[in-house]
């Protein structure tokens, strides 16, 4: 069946290192994705999306990287701060107008 | 850019009671509203999706006689957990769309926290 997972559950790095956030799928036809920074007691926000036409994208600060062969597809992000500490998840658009299939999350910890 | 609330942000029912969740697009006409399900430290699972004036579809697995939801409303829609029980203590969360179609962007609520004691 259609899955989105990611490789690690938490992450720390140090404040202005760059943090890199892993997502596998397992959907060959799944053609949108997103990455989203969910908060503590917060709803999702989005971050960069990216279409299977493409294997890169860049936003401010992040990049999305989507490898169409091995299904995988990463968030990038640059001289991380401690406001990026959250909760990050990729999610797959498995239908019309983003009814999405999120993935497990991924805690990022910025380390002072 | 596109703002959805939701009301309340937190709630504590009684096991037995029933519980109504709000979601309202602020300044756009939601055609479409999702709602999702997020227990503590997992992921979002989509529970329904409903379209303004049609009844709500349902995710397998969910008890749609459990959680009713009313879309009556392009700004609107609700979900009524019905004789709660501490099981069904989480975090809901709606998203809200424009439109039906792939390209169409949808925005999320801030979040419900249900807590059934």
């Amino acid at each position: 069946g259609e899955s989105v997972g990611l490789h690690l559950p938490t992450l720390s790095v140090q404040e202005g290192d760059n943090s890199i956030i892993n997502c596998a799928y397992s959907n060959s036809a799944s053609d949108y994705f997103i990455w989203y920074k969910q908060e503590s007691g917060k709803g999702p926000q989005f971050i960069i999306d990216i279409r299977s036409n493409m294997d890169k994208r860049q936003g401010q600060r992040v990049t999305v990287l989507l490898n169409k062969t091995v299904k995988h597809l990463s968030l990038q992000i640059a001289a991380t701060q401690p406001g990026d500490s959250a909760v990050y998840f990729c999610a797959e658009n498995r239908g019309s107008a983003r009814q999405l299939t999120f993935g497990s999350g991924t805690q990022l910890t910025v380390l002072p | 850019g596109a703002v959805v609330s939701q009301h309340p942000s937190r709630v504590i029912c009684k096991s037995g009671t029933s519980v109504k969740i709000e979601c309202r697009s602020l300044d756009f006409q939601a055609t479409t509203m999702f709602w999702y399900r997020q227990f503590p430290k997992q992921s979002l699972m989509l529970m329904a999706t409903s379209n303004e004036g049609s009844k709500a579809t349902y995710e397998q697995g969910v008890e749609k006689d459990k959680f009713l939801i009313n879309h009556a409303s392009l700004t609107l829609s609700t979900l009524t957990v019905t004789s709660a029980h501490p099981e069904d203590s989480s975090f809901y969360i709606c998203s809200a769309s424009s439109g039906t179609g792939r390209n169409t962007e949808a925005f999320f609520g801030q979040g419900t926290r249900l807590t059934v004691v």
